[in-house]
């Protein structure tokens, strides 16, 4: 079975350009999560859907960030405009309904903004 | 903010010796989930524990979980340089989110 799957896999970009991340869960997931991970603030929270709809954002460091999940095989995450301090791994991860699930994260996307 | 704190930071052992790390966490959780992650990889779930749970085994893994404490223990014994990773707990309190621990980077020396 496919696993979560994020692209790209790696971006660089400039400062002030707009960031798309994009992450297709597991089917049959009802959960999709977004994360961050640095070395300093290790693996951060920052906004989960359930079937599709956004659950708590509570972790979206500012309104420069956003995601959408327009359908169950499909999400977002958006930075505009860019900064070099959002330089992270973001990591996607899926899990079946709540409760005592496991969740199944993609490989990550390496973001670097100079 | 983190709610596991896992100890020790780094880890180095030879191959074939036993590993063990801990997490201590800040609330009171429904479960305890133990991940792995290669470098450049993404997080792998090896074993969850429940709250009313003591003990659970899987393959060479145990997992100990301690309620009165707030704390849990992982252990690998016979380690492989295969198991050379970073090493997270994961608490579930109330709700659907975890959240994690700062991790254990384990080296296994061949």
């Amino acid at each position: 079975d496919a696993g979560v799957i994020q692209s790209p896999r790696h971006e660089v970009t400039e400062m002030g350009q707009e960031v798309t991340l994009r992450c297709k869960p597991i089917s049959g997931h009802d959960y999709l999560f977004w994360y961050r991970q640095t070395m300093m603030r290790g693996l951060e929270l920052l906004i989960y859907f359930n079937n599709n709809v956004p659950i708590d954002d509570s972790g979206m460091p500012e309104d420069r960030f956003s995601a959408k999940m327009p359908n169950a095989s499909f999400s977002t995450l958006k930075i505009q405009p860019s900064e070099p301090r959002d330089s992270a791994v973001y990591f996607c991860a899926s899990s079946e309904d709540r409760g005592y699930q496991p969740q199944h994260f993609g490989d990550g996307t390496r973001l670097s903004i100079l | 903010s983190q709610q596991g704190e896992e100890d020790p930071q780094a880890l180095s052992i030879q191959e074939g010796e036993n590993a063990t790390m801990n997490c201590s966490y800040k609330t009171s959780i429904n479960n305890l989930q133990w991940y792995r992650q290669n470098s450049g990889r993404g997080l792998v779930h090896l074993i969850l524990i429940r709250s009313n749970e003591r003990e659970k085994h899987s393959g060479r893994l145990r997992v100990t979980l301690d309620t009165s404490k707030k704390s849990s223990s992982l252990l690998i014994t016979a380690s492989r340089a295969a198991d050379t990773a970073s090493y997270f707990c994961a608490a579930q309190s109330s709700g659907d989110k975890l959240t994690f621990g700062t991790g254990t980077r384990l080296a296994v020396r061949p």
